[in-house]
């Protein structure tokens, strides 16, 4: 009962270095994420992947690159951190459950345990 | 876009107290709506949800309903209980957006004995 998997658990940067947080779902979903939590903004997406072989943008995609490595993995890379991605960050998967009244599907987001990172 | 508006916190009840923290979402079409909860140092986890108007999601002691006039999904507890004390999100899929959800800002929940 693994479900999603999110490492590491912490780190702590200087500012400039990079890094990589790897994720990994053991339930055969098809879609993954990224979101960051900061203090009174709630969760922003960072980026998606709809399905394996495709990423696409979020809300707040700047200095981070992705991975869909293959459909149980999906890594965010920090190219040179800032300050600023000072987060916790969340990996998530999502069932597709069924399709909608308006379309779109009714499944819900199933999330790792997170990623406290601090930048100096 | 999509957006989702929460009730802002903190809360802070007595045990046994009713609960109700509001949220509206604003989409194109009726967006199935979900109400996850967060406990200290963990992720998060879905609470209840609801797929299409008129739907009531429940879950440990918890309900909500989605109203399509307003687009509302409050969620509501008759008694909380110290147990309660966590972070409550609430979440939509629009219509128009496969595979993406939006949250609202959270709401801080904190139940006194």
């Amino acid at each position: 009962n693994a479900g999603v998997t999110q490492t590491p658990k912490f780190q702590v940067l200087k500012t400039g270095q990079s890094m990589t947080l790897q994720c990994a779902q053991d339930m055969n979903h098809n879609s993954m994420y990224w979101y960051r939590q900061d203090p009174g903004m709630g969760l922003r997406l960072i980026y998606y992947s709809a399905s394996e072989g495709t990423t696409d943008k979020g809300e707040v995609p700047n200095g981070y690159n992705v991975s869909r490595l293959n459909k149980r993995e999906f890594s965010l890379r920090l190219e040179s951190a800032a300050p600023s991605q000072t987060s916790v960050y969340f990996c998530a998967s999502r069932v597709r459950g069924s399709l909608g009244t308006s379309g779109g599907y009714t499944g819900e987001l199933f999330f790792g345990e997170g990623s406290r990172l601090t930048v100096l | 876009g999509d957006s989702v508006t929460q009730m802002e916190g903190p809360v802070t009840l007595s045990e046994e107290a009713f609960l109700t923290i509001n949220c509206t979402y604003t989409a194109t079409g009726y967006p199935s709506l979900f109400w996850y909860v967060q406990y200290p140092g963990e992720g998060l986890q879905l609470l209840l949800k609801a797929t299409k108007a008129d739907d009531k999601g429940s879950n440990k002691g918890f309900e909500a309903t989605y109203r399509k006039e307003t687009t509302s999904f409050h969620l509501e507890k008759g008694s909380v209980q110290v147990s309660d004390s966590a972070v409550y999100f609430c979440s939509g899929a629009g219509g128009t957006s496969y595979g993406k959800l939006t949250f609202g800002q959270g709401t801080i929940l904190t139940v006194h004995p």
